[in-house]
């Protein structure tokens, strides 16, 4: 069974400042890796998957994260936060075609 | 276009109740999901609807929990017996086919506490 794990449940930043959520999956075979982002009160959204290509994954809202196929890892990164980035950060893979397994989540907090 | 929608947002029951949530996809979308998000457990799959096809109720945690989709569109997830360790958001996801270059569309969820 596939498995991800976030390496950090809480990750405070000052706005402006880079930041960088980290995560880890186990799978010997092909991935399919994704980001998901909770606001307060809603549901997932995405923003990036990696699926084949290129390593390193444009999203939306200046998000990018890298997969690095020696290491298990598709970090998330964003040169800039803003307050407005404030949410909860789910890394996953796909797994079985179809099933999501999602890491334990990551809560950014930006700070004035 | 108008996303998965879910309803109720909130549902508050007795312990020993039956309760129903429903989940309404995306127009076109043949993949069909329940996932479940809990304090202790995090985000867990529930269940996947494909088409006509079999569903893959692997991660279901008990037989008290079942799904049905009707006519390949909406779908109900059913929890009989309620526990406490049901309370949860519960979330639904469609996506135009299975596969991971399917995006999973996600809805709301509906936010399930039982007393």
């Amino acid at each position: 069974a596939q498995s991800v794990t976030q390496l950090d449940s809480q990750v405070p930043v000052f706005e402006e400042a880079p930041v960088e959520l980290r995560c880890n999956y186990s799978s010997s075979v092909s991935v399919y890796l994704f980001w998901y982002v909770q606001y307060p009160n809603q549901g997932l959204q995405l923003l990036l998957k990696y699926l084949s290509g290129s390593t390193l994954v444009k999203g939306i809202n200046g998000f990018e994260a890298e997969f690095n196929k020696s290491q298990t890892s598709f970090h998330l990164r964003k040169p800039s936060v803003h307050i407005s980035d404030t949410a909860e950060y789910f890394c996953a893979v796909l797994w079985g075609a179809q099933k999501l397994v999602f890491g334990q989540g990551t809560r950014l907090t930006i700070n004035p | 276009g108008a996303g998965v929608s879910q309803s109720p947002s909130n549902k508050v029951t007795e312990k020993g109740k039956d309760v129903e949530l429903r989940c309404d996809p995306i127009s076109g979308h043949t993949a069909l999901y329940w996932y479940r998000q809990s304090l202790g457990q995090g985000l867990e799959f529930l269940i996947y609807f494909q088409g006509n096809s079999a569903p893959d109720k692997s991660g279901l945690p008990s037989d008290r929990f079942s799904a049905e989709r009707t006519g390949g569109s909406v779908s109900t997830l059913t929890i009989q017996r309620t526990q406490q360790e049901d309370s949860a958001v519960y979330l639904c996801a469609s996506s135009l086919a299975s596969g991971g270059t399917n995006t999973q569309y996600f809805g709301p969820g509906t936010r399930l506490t039982v007393l």
